[in-house]
């Protein structure tokens, strides 16, 4: 059971590129999460998904588009690159229902110069 | 702005003084209020929550009561250990019924302990 993962861990891209975050979990979770984590800024919600098939704007939506295809994957993409998205990327998953616990993956640290 | 207010780090004990990282949260009704920990390079884990008013969530040594008197969650721990030293965040449940599970973070803790 090895939870929720992430790849890749380290990336550096320049302005413009193009990238795909992968998260998977094997847990069996409905809900899946991406966050950024930011010094002094704790973490902000992303795009979050409840579903397979289903993605939803959080906090910080723009720059990035998400896609919920399989339930067990997550994918998070950078169209165009800003350095900006420099930051820890974080994936977590969890039950459905309220008060449940997340689960996190270890992040992709991303560098955009 | 950010619901959930954390004292300011970095916090830097002796190994086996008492700790204390005040959490504050603004929010309609009550909702489940958690304390998530983030060792050196590795993602949070959950350390302890509290569902409903004057829950006692505990885990470890640490402890936090949900206390909506003054919408508090503050994290104790009666002696800490060199292995404490991590990030410490306090997060709330974004809506009181559920809302997709989300969390709203607070900026996060430094914890030091020093031998």
């Amino acid at each position: 059971n090895a939870g929720v993962t992430q790849t890749p861990k380290f990336r550096v891209l320049k302005t413009g590129q193009s990238m795909t975050l992968l998260c998977a979990q094997d847990m069996n979770h409905e809900y899946m999460y991406w966050y950024r984590q930011d010094p002094g800024m704790g973490l902000r919600l992303i795009h979050y998904s409840v579903g397979e098939g289903t993605t939803a704007k959080g906090e910080v939506p723009d720059g990035y588009n998400v896609s919920r295809l399989k339930k067990q994957n997550f994918l998070l993409g950078l169209e165009s690159a800003a350095p900006s998205q420099t930051s820890v990327y974080f994936c977590a998953s969890s039950y459905s229902g309220s008060g449940n616990e997340q689960f996190f993956g270890p992040g992709t640290r991303l560098t955009v110069l | 702005g950010n619901s959930v207010t954390q004292m300011e780090g970095p916090v830097t004990l002796s190994e086996e003084a008492f700790l204390t990282i005040n959490c504050t949260y603004t929010a309609t009704g009550y909702p489940s209020l958690f304390w998530y920990v983030q060792y050196p390079g590795e993602g949070l884990q959950l350390l302890l929550k509290a569902t409903k008013a004057d829950d006692k969530g505990s885990n470890k040594g640490f402890e936090a009561t949900y206390r909506k008197e003054t919408t508090s969650f503050h994290l104790e721990k009666g002696s800490v250990q060199v292995s404490d030293s991590a990030v410490y965040f306090c997060a709330r449940q974004r809506g009181v019924y559920n809302q997709g599970g989300k969390l709203i973070f607070g900026q996060g803790t430094e914890l030091s302990v020093k031998p």
